[in-house]
């Protein structure tokens, strides 16, 4: 089965200093991996994946992640936090496995951005 | 030009009623979905349809039944509403069944049972 853990629910930044949300993944086997970010009244919207290669993966509106196969994260960062950048973020996984079409999420972090 | 487009955005309605949401897609995409977002913001995949074929049916009371009338359409119909049901429910589409690729969301469908 597949997981995926968000420890925390709530990260409080102030404006211009860098941002972490961490996820952590359990898979059986290889994993593809996304962020996600939710505003208020709206949907999801797709912010970067992780699918093979280089292990930093650039996105949009400036976020990075980096996926680290020996301690099964994949946190989401970016180097100045703007307010704008407040916001629900998810991450999701999916095992590299033919016939599961599954994309788990986590819980969510709510990441808020003190100007 | 939306992307993916769910109707009604708001739906409000008495226990033991019948309804149902429309979703429709204009990506191209041959794969769509259903999720559940509940009130702590949990999220949560209910159903999946490849080509108007059923391939994800998570553990989803049978009072909720999909309908896909071909690719770029997937409706929720839900009989007999229960308090519990209240939730945003999302449509989401992707393409080749989402294996390497990212899924696009609607807007949601606010479902306010009272």
């Amino acid at each position: 089965a597949q997981s995926v853990a968000q420890p925390e629910d709530q990260v409080n930044v102030a404006e211009g200093n860098p941002l972490t949300v961490k996820c952590t993944y359990s898979v059986s086997g290889n994993p593809y991996l996304f962020w996600y970010v939710q505003y208020p009244n709206r949907g999801l919207q797709f912010l970067l994946k992780y699918i093979t290669g280089d292990n930093l993966v650039k996105g949009s509106y400036g976020f990075e992640a980096e996926f680290n196969k020996s301690q099964t994260s994949f946190h989401l960062k970016k180097p100045s936090a703007l307010v704008s950048d407040s916001a629900l973020y998810f991450c999701a996984v999916r095992e590299q496995n033919f016939g599961n079409e599954k994309l788990t999420f986590g819980t969510g972090t709510r990441l808020t951005i003190i100007p | 030009d939306t992307a993916v487009s769910q109707t009604p955005k708001y739906l409000v309605t008495q226990m033991g009623n019948d309804k149902s949401i429309k979703c429709e897609q204009n990506l191209g995409h041959d794969t769509m979905y259903w999720y559940k977002q509940d009130s702590k913001k949990f999220l949560k995949i209910m159903f999946s349809y490849n080509n108007k074929e059923l391939i994800i049916n998570e553990t989803v009371p049978n009072r909720f039944s999909p309908k896909s009338p071909d690719k770029a359409h997937l409706n929720l119909h839900i009989n007999s509403l229960e308090l519990g049901d209240s939730a945003v429910y999302f449509c989401a589409s992707s393409q080749d069944l989402g294996r390497r690729g990212e899924q696009y969301f609607g807007p949601g469908t606010r479902l306010t049972v009272t």
